[in-house]
């Protein structure tokens, strides 16, 4: 597809582990990133992997890369309220600089 | 500043007026990006700056836009006769020349009544 794709909602309980995923479009982007969005507030960089690599574990996230598939994955273990936002994934297409978004996985944390 | 920051934090203005944004990036960052998020388009690249080169304005979506960036480091994006299509948040990055890891202000919410 053309666009970088990620899938509207998801909803988990306080303490489970959250998976986002995304399928994006250029198999030779270099980087590839999530970011947060809370409510009014701007993007926050969580991490972001470099196209080398397969996995990427920063404290409670763990990144998966399969280039195969262009196929990118956030797990936040132990998710808590605090971890209810917008998440976006992107790439850094080839020649680039400018970074292509997803839609935006909204993450709702239950009680 | 720490940083990313962006001025003002909201807009409002009526349709036909100019509108200026301001962006200072991070100090020391060569290159500063600006990106619109509006419901209806999710988030587009704008334009980019690195250093001295030429800004790089593929993703303007008319020339009512225009964007500039002194001293190599804070920016102002300029909407002339503003439309209420133009309404959206606009966020600005500064990153570093080598690697391209973005840093996002916190955005100016644009309101064209």
């Amino acid at each position: 597809g053309e666009d970088v794709e990620q899938s509207l909602f998801l909803s988990v309980r306080e303490g489970d582990s959250s998976v986002i995923n995304c399928t994006y479009t250029d198999s030779s982007s270099t980087y590839l990133y999530w970011y947060k969005q809370e409510p009014g507030a701007g993007l926050q960089l969580l991490t972001y992997i470099f196209s080398n690599m397969d996995m990427k574990q920063d404290q409670r996230l763990t990144v998966l890369l399969n280039k195969k598939d262009k196929h990118l994955s956030l797990r936040i273990a132990d998710t808590q309220t605090g971890d209810s936002a917008i998440y976006f994934c992107a790439e850094s297409p080839t020649g680039r600089r400018a970074l292509t978004f997803g839609s935006g996985t909204r993450l709702q944390v239950q009680p | 500043g720490a940083g990313v920051s962006q001025s003002p934090s909201n807009k409002v203005t009526e349709k036909g007026k100019d509108v200026e944004l301001r962006c200072d990036p991070i100090s020391g960052h060569t290159a500063l990006y600006w990106y619109r998020q509006s419901l209806g388009q999710g988030l587009e690249f704008l334009i980019y700056f690195q250093g001295n080169s030429a800004p790089d304005k593929s993703g303007l979506p008319s020339d009512r836009f225009s964007a500039e960036r002194t001293g190599g480091s804070v920016s102002t994006l300029t909407i002339q006769r503003t439309q209420q299509e133009d309404s959206a948040v606009y966020l600005c990055a500064s990153g570093a020349t080598s690697g391209n890891i973005q840093y996002f202000g916190a955005g100016t919410r644009l309101s064209v009544l």
